[in-house]
């Protein structure tokens, strides 16, 4: 099936620093990609859409400044968390659109990045 | 607004044990109902899905029936093995739209 991978799996920084996720898809091309934050016991939170090859589209609340996502290739988007504060600190999982026969599509999502900002 | 509300685990059962894990949804207009299953160290996958009401979803021994005058989606399994431990999350899709929206998820261990 379709595999969609994260880098890093988890990651340490510190204060009003920034780093940055990749979501690639790894044997499918993707125009569209999208990115979920985790809190620990609540559901996972959709802050954006991201297409290849134009600007990504934030959900409600989402900073756009503070989460940069990048989206140059169809198989690589970026989310990067910019001046990263301990409130950032989350789970961050990407998911990408896979096109089924037909009109058809299904999202697979990639395993995840644990942020955790000191 | 569109919410999924599951029911909260952890849950642990023995093997060949009877699952139902609950769930129920807020939405407007007529949504799409998915469970996605996540195994340690990996992504979720979709697990099943049903688009309209009475559809039945099923899948390596799960089954969730789209109830439209419960507004329920309950996974069940007949007989549970250890391999079924994962986290099983609940999710809604509005027609035309993918963006999913999630419950919280619910843990679920196997024992042998």
């Amino acid at each position: 099936g379709a595999v969609v991978s994260q880098h890093p799996s988890w990651v340490i920084c510190k204060s009003g620093t920034s780093v940055k996720i990749e979501c690639r898809s790894l044997d499918f091309q993707a125009t569209t990609m999208f990115w979920y934050r985790q809190f620990p016991k609540q559901s996972l939170m959709l802050m954006a859409t991201s297409n290849e090859g134009s600007k990504a589209t934030y959900e409600q609340g989402v900073e756009k400044d503070k989460f940069l996502i990048n989206h140059a290739s169809l198989t690589l988007s970026t989310l990067t968390v910019t001046s990263a504060h301990p409130e950032d600190s989350s789970f961050y999982i990407c998911s990408a659109r896979y096109i089924l026969a037909g009109d058809a599509y299904e999202q697979y999502f990639g395993p995840g990045t644990r942020l955790t900002v000191t | 607004g569109n919410s999924v509300t599951q029911m909260e685990g952890p849950v642990t059962l023995s093997e060949e044990a009877f699952l139902t894990i609950n769930c129920t949804y807020t939405a407007t207009g007529y949504p799409s109902l998915f469970w996605y299953v996540q195994y340690p160290g990996e992504g979720l996958q979709l697990l099943l899905k049903a688009t309209k009401a009475d559809d039945k979803g099923s899948n390596k021994g799960f089954e969730a029936t789209y109830r439209k005058e419960t507004t329920s989606f309950h996974l069940e399994k007949g007989s549970v093995q250890v391999s079924d431990s994962a986290v099983y999350f609940c999710a809604l899709s509005l027609s035309g739209n993918e963006k999913l929206t999630f419950g919280t998820g619910t843990r679920l261990t196997i024992i042998p």
